[in-house]
């Protein structure tokens, strides 16, 4: 367990419906990261958090995808109108600046399925 | 896209060295090497990182050619619990031009520790 908790573990929904997974990283942590892994790849970064701000955002993350992250704590990724290609696991990391590691904690990830 | 190349896939007989290796004949001189596993169903894990330097950890060694353009982590004693995919990834220090920190990852190496 790193700390980071991710929910739900598992959303299994059919296409066209909206989905919606939260991420907690560690507390003190003021960085956090969204990443997509689909089978047999690695993961794919998404988008990024400094505090509550959202500094960065892959071509990945098209306008059906929606990421917050309100008071600098929590994170939430929302997929509006799921595509079958949205299958895929969703991981959440987080990080703490002024570390020399610089060493992401991720959490163990939300798969969605998408029918 | 990932600046590295691993061999897709490695046995390795438990209690015996592991040794993974990766290239990545374009690191600029900014840049860091860092190794994550994913064992799985769970999210990465960081391992050990470094510059040009050899390294070492409770988990593994990093060992960086002199031209920096291949490294190769080692497992001293595998045990069948290492059994995960090995990312090896470049990346420039947090916020050095312009860099968000976000890792950029490969397929990696399966690594399967047999008994």
């Amino acid at each position: 367990d790193t700390g980071v908790s991710q929910n739900p573990r598992h959303k299994i929904t059919k296409r066209g419906q909206n989905v919606t997974f939260r991420c907690d990283p560690i507390s003190e942590h003021n960085r956090l990261y969204w990443y997509r892994q689909t089978l047999g790849q690695g993961p794919e970064f998404l988008t990024y958090f400094q505090n509550e701000a959202q500094l960065e955002k892959s071509r990945l993350l098209s306008d059906r995808f929606s990421a917050e992250r309100p008071k600098g704590s929590f994170s939430t990724l929302e997929i509006q109108r799921t595509e079958q290609g949205d299958s895929a696991m969703y991981l959440c990391a987080s990080s703490f600046e002024a570390t020399s590691r610089d060493e992401q904690f991720f959490g163990p990830g939300t798969r969605l399925t998408v029918l | 896209d990932a600046k590295t190349t691993q061999p897709p896939s490695m046995d390795c007989a438990e209690g015996r060295a592991a040794n993974l290796p990766c290239n990545h004949s374009t690191i600029s001189g900014n840049e860091y090497v860092y190794w994550y596993r994913q064992i799985h169903s769970q999210g990465p894990q960081y391992i050990i990182h470094g510059l040009k330097n050899n390294e070492t950890n409770e988990m593994a060694s990093l060992i960086i050619t002199e031209d920096r353009k291949s490294s190769t982590l080692i497992l001293p004693h595998a045990t069948l619990r290492d059994t995960a995919v090995y990312y090896c990834i470049v990346r420039p220090l947090m916020n050095y031009g312009g860099s968000q920190g976000n890792l950029i990852f490969g397929k990696g190496t399966k690594l399967s520790v047999k008994p």
